[in-house]
């Protein structure tokens, strides 16, 4: 079992839909949690960081952690097409050094 | 946010030659620095941990006789890829961990570099 589980998709929506992305995780020793997006051929860009549980909101962007759950989401607002991306959610705690954990990574298509 | 900034962007170069990819933190300290490889419509794959001023420490199946990493400084890591062959075309992307915790112990990532072996 990976430390790390996301849903490589891909994801298909229209334009305006709200988009749900999310990950689960095996390690109740990670505390940040990170979602960034990765434009093709182009490094990855952080998105949204939580430290523990509980909700980040920015802009029509909304992170969530559920550690009793271990289970984190992203939530998109009003998806554009320029949201097309893939999505990789990534973890770490003090457990080997903060070392940071990614999911697979989800391919989203918002279509116009 | 914190800036990475990863040179070259692409390089081309003749099998059997070494390429050197730069990877910088520009306004931050990076105590680590990741260095990551990536096929297309993959996901990252962790190839090394570099920490300032002692020797990289590569994850399994990686050789670190071909992928020398070096990180002089506490904004400046390198990774040369020795005597280059097609199969090590691929897309090489750097990350760096903010030295401050109070940055929360995020990682940001360079825009990647792009090498083809001919």
């Amino acid at each position: 079992q990976k430390e790390v589980e996301q849903d490589p998709g891909p994801l298909s929506v229209p334009e305006g839909a709200i988009v749900s992305l999310n990950c689960t995780y095996s390690n109740s020793a990670f505390q940040y949690f990170m979602w960034y997006r990765q434009y093709s051929r182009k490094g990855p860009e952080l998105l949204m960081y939580t430290y523990s549980s509980g909700n980040k909101e920015d802009g029509r962007f909304t992170a969530q952690v559920d550690k009793s759950s271990k289970y984190i989401s992203l939530f998109i607002r009003d998806s554009q097409p320029s949201d097309s991306a893939t999505y990789l959610c990534a973890m770490s705690g003090r457990t080997g050094g903060f070392k940071t954990i990614f999911g697979a990574g989800t391919r989203l298509f918002v279509k116009a | 946010g914190a800036v990475v900034s990863q040179h070259p962007s692409w390089v081309i170069c003749k099998s059997g030659t070494s390429v050197k990819i730069e990877c910088r933190s520009l306004d931050f300290q990076a105590t680590t620095m990741f260095w990551y490889r990536q096929f297309p419509k993959q996901s990252l794959m962790l190839m090394a941990t570099s920490n300032e001023g002692s020797k990289a420490t590569y994850e399994q199946g990686v050789e670190k006789d071909k992928f020398l990493i070096n990180h002089a400084s506490l904004t400046l890591s390198t990774l040369t890829v020795t005597s280059a062959h097609p199969e090590d075309s691929s897309f090489y992307i750097c990350s760096a961990r903010d030295r401050e915790w109070s940055s929360g112990n995020t990682i940001y990532f360079g825009e990647g570099s792009w090498l083809t072996v001919v």
